[in-house]
C-alpha cells in the first residue's frame, strides 16, 4: 500500500496565484485531514472531512478550500496565494472507532511551498 | 481553545544520556498521542495513552499519562542518534480533531 501521497512535494508561487495540492490515500480511511507546519511551530489544522462529501474548517481555514467528493481523495485550493502561505502543508488520514477522531493520523510527505 | 505546551522546545545531548520532555495543558484529554517527525517526513505515531496515571514503554522509550489526563512525558533511556528528530505530542478531546503542541527538537550527538 502507498499510504497517503501528496503532490506535488515543492512549490513556488507568486503571490496572487493559485493552485491546488493533492492528497490520495489508498487505506479506505473515512477521516482526512490537512495541517500546515510553520518552521519552529506544530502542526495547525486547515481542514478537515469525516467522509466522503463532508469537511469542517480548523484552526486556520482562511485562505483555503477543500473538497472530498471521494474517499481516496481531499484536495486543497489555495485561490489567491499570499507569503503568509509559504510553509510545509501535510495530508493525513484516519479510520476511527465509535466516530472519534482520537485514532493514528498517517500522514503523507508533505508539500513545501513557497509564496514569493 | 485546548493549548498544549511542549518543553523543552529544543534539546541537543550526547548520545548515552538520559532525557525527558513534557507536554502539559490545563484542559484535560481523552487521550494523547506522541509522534515523532523526521526531517522532511511527515509525523509518524509512537503510542497512545487513555487511562489517567497510564504507562506504556517501547524498547528504550518510556511514555506517561499524567492522572488528570491533562500532561504527559516521554522518556528516553541511553539515547541513539537515531532518536533524534522532533517529537510531538496531541491531544484528543472527544469527537474534536487533535490538538497538537509545537514539539521538541532533540538532537543526539555520537
Amino acid at each position: 500500500n502507498a499510504g497517503v501521497t501528496q503532490t506535488p512535494k515543492f512549490r513556488i508561487l507568486k503571490i496572487g496565484q493559485s493552485m491546488t495540492l493533492q492528497c490520495a490515500q489508498d487505506m479506505n480511511h473515512n477521516y482526512m485531514y490537512w495541517y500546515r507546519q510553520d518552521p519552529g511551530m506544530g502542526l495547525k489544522l486547515i481542514y478537515y472531512s469525516v467522509g466522503a462529501g463532508i469537511t469542517d474548517k480548523g484552526e486556520v481555514p482562511n485562505g483555503y478550500n477543500v473538497s472530498r467528493s471521494t474517499t481516496e481523495d481531499f484536495p486543497l485550493r489555495l485561490e489567491l496565494a499570499a507569503p503568509s502561505q509559504t510553509s510545509v502543508y501535510f495530508c493525513a488520514s484516519s479510520q476511527p472507532r465509535g466516530g472519534a477522531s482520537t485514532d493514528t493520523q498517517y500522514f503523507g510527505p508533505g508539500t513545501r511551498l513557497t509564496v514569493l | 481553545t485546548q493549548l498544549l505546551e511542549q518543553s523543552p522546545q529544543f534539546l541537543s545531548i550526547q548520545e548515552g544520556e538520559n532525557l525527558t520532555v513534557y507536554c502539559n495543558s490545563s484542559s484535560v484529554f481523552s487521550s494523547l498521542q506522541w509522534y515523532r517527525q523526521e526531517p522532511g517526513e511527515g509525523p509518524v505515531l509512537l503510542v497512545t495513552v487513555v487511562t489517567g496515571g497510564e504507562v506504556k514503554k517501547l524498547k528504550r522509550l518510556t511514555f506517561q499519562f499524567g492522572d488528570a489526563r491533562k500532561d504527559s512525558s516521554l522518556h528516553i533511556t541511553a539515547a541513539q542518534p537515531g532518536d533524534t528528530g522532533l517529537y510531538l505530542c496531541a491531544g484528543a478531546g472527544g469527537n474534536t480533531p487533535l490538538v497538537f503542541g509545537k514539539g521538541t527538537r532533540l538532537s543526539v550527538i555520537a
